[in-house]
């Protein structure tokens, strides 16, 4: 139930493409997160989605939560150098307040 | 900008070894949190602290672990006796709502 398939596990793409991934849950929940990780450092906040249905844009990037709310995406356009890293999807697990992470897509870019 | 910062950046220490690993939160927030997240794995929740008491552990969190904030400043994991499977990327994160930032993290090498 609390599980979040994250997918695809790992992206090679040339520099300027554009990227999408993706998240899903067997289970229902009110919001979902994207955080980056940069190789030896701590996951950091690139978007929050609270409703279902809500696109939101930072940026080169967007996401969306689905209308199901069990799943989301997120896309960067025209990609750099440095969106290289590991993208995670969360989800807050409501009263303890705990994140809950996807796998994780580790994104590479050959210049 | 506030952040959260961790210290040591690194830590190596013999099987068996008490480690205690430091975090300062952002002052004004209001949960704190530990995660990790073993080499090349997801990241995983530990332990949640609020109002001074833990408010969630997961099951990773066995008697070996502890957390307390002795001064209302650091916030700190103790981990009594270090086992390999130890070796992990140690994150202290802090949330007022419901945005966690996360520190650089400390880096455990248990040998």
């Amino acid at each position: 139930g609390q599980q979040l398939n994250q997918s695809p596990q790992s992206m090679f793409i040339q520099e300027g493409e554009d990227v999408s991934m993706n998240c899903t849950s067997s289970s229902i929940f009110n919001t979902w997160l994207w955080y980056k990780q940069d190789p030896g450092e701590g996951p950091v906040l690139l978007i929050a989605l609270y409703k279902a249905g809500e696109l939101t844009s930072n940026g080169r990037l967007t996401a969306q939560f689905g209308i199901t709310r069990k799943d989301s995406f997120l896309n960067i356009s025209a990609s750099i150098p440095s969106d290289v890293g590991i993208y995670f999807c969360a989800r807050i697990i409501q009263g303890a307040q705990k994140l809950v992470f996807g796998q994780g897509t580790r994104l590479t870019i050959n210049p | 900008e506030p952040e959260v910062t961790q210290t040591p950046s690194h830590q190596v220490t013999q099987m068996g070894q008490e480690v205690i690993l430091r975090c300062v939160p952002i002052s004004n927030h209001l949960y704190f949190y530990w995660y990790r997240q073993i080499l090349g794995q997801k990241v995983e929740f530990l332990v949640s602290f609020y109002n001074n008491e833990i408010s969630e552990k997961s099951e990773i969190f066995d008697d070996q672990f502890s957390v307390e904030r002795p001064d209302g400043s650091n916030f700190t994991l103790k981990i009594r006796s270090t086992k390999l499977e130890d070796s992990a990327m140690y994150f202290c994160a802090a949330t007022q709502r419901n945005e966690q930032f996360f520190g650089p993290g400390t880096r455990l090498t248990v040998l």
